[in-house]
């Protein structure tokens, strides 16, 4: 089955250690995005590709950073996690719809929940 | 991005109809309703959407009202599998290939 894939599920870094989480698709969307999830929150955009065009909301930190070396993966890095950066990381895709489309479905991985020592 | 409101919570009983409302009131005209749901430990996945006329897929339906100002999501028979957290989002088809999501409903179904 085609789908999006996020390795690993879990991960645990130290205050202030790189650390960096993966994603691939099998679906060959052009449209990849990454979303930080709180607890009890929801969903938050960070950033997201059209292609290798890279997009950054407004409120990302510096501390995110996204790499996506080729249509079916990208890797979201965080360069100094502190505790506030805990949290469920979700990564999607959905195809470049053309303007004025209706619909926009975004298929999502599994998320990594990271923990933040 | 136009808002929505939704309840914090609903509950419901295995095998019963669930109405999961939504307002908007300040919805456009180029603002289509997106409901996405996310299972526990799971991402959230593309429920159903529409701009002014009722749909219904092998989901769910969802009821629109004639102002645009409020949406319906209608499970049908609620499972055990249907508990989850449903997002009410609308998309502007003028904003590319965006999604911000709200608060949503956590749907607790009791067998």
């Amino acid at each position: 089955d085609a789908m999006v894939i996020q390795n690993p599920r879990y991960q645990v870094t130290q205050f202030g250690k790189p650390v960096t989480l993966s994603c691939s698709q099998t679906l060959n969307h052009n449209v990849m995005y990454w979303y930080q999830q709180k607890s009890s929150q929801a969903p938050k955009l960070l950033f997201h590709y059209y292609d290798k065009d890279f997009n950054n909301e407004a409120d990302t930190p510096d501390n995110f950073q996204s790499r996506r070396p080729n249509t079916s993966f990208c890797f979201l890095d965080i360069r100094s996690p502190g505790l506030g950066d805990a949290a469920m990381y979700l990564c999607a895709t959905s195809r470049d719809i053309p303007y004025g489309t209706g619909i926009l479905e975004q298929y999502f991985g599994p998320g990594t929940r990271l923990t933040v020592t | 991005d136009a808002k929505t409101t939704q309840p914090n919570s609903m509950e419901s009983n295995e095998e019963e109809p669930v109405h999961l409302p939504c307002n908007h009131s300040t919805i456009s005209g180029t603002d289509y309703i997106h409901w996405y749901r996310q299972l526990p430990s799971q991402g959230p996945e593309y429920v159903i959407h529409g701009l002014t006329s009722n749909v219904n897929n092998r989901m769910a339906s969802l009821a629109i009202a004639e102002d645009r100002k409020s949406s319906t999501l209608i499970l049908h028979r609620a499972t055990l599998r249907d508990a989850a957290v449903y997002y009410c989002i609308l998309r502007d088809v003028r904003a590319g290939n965006m999604l911000t999501f709200g608060g949503g409903t956590r749907l607790m179904v009791k067998p």
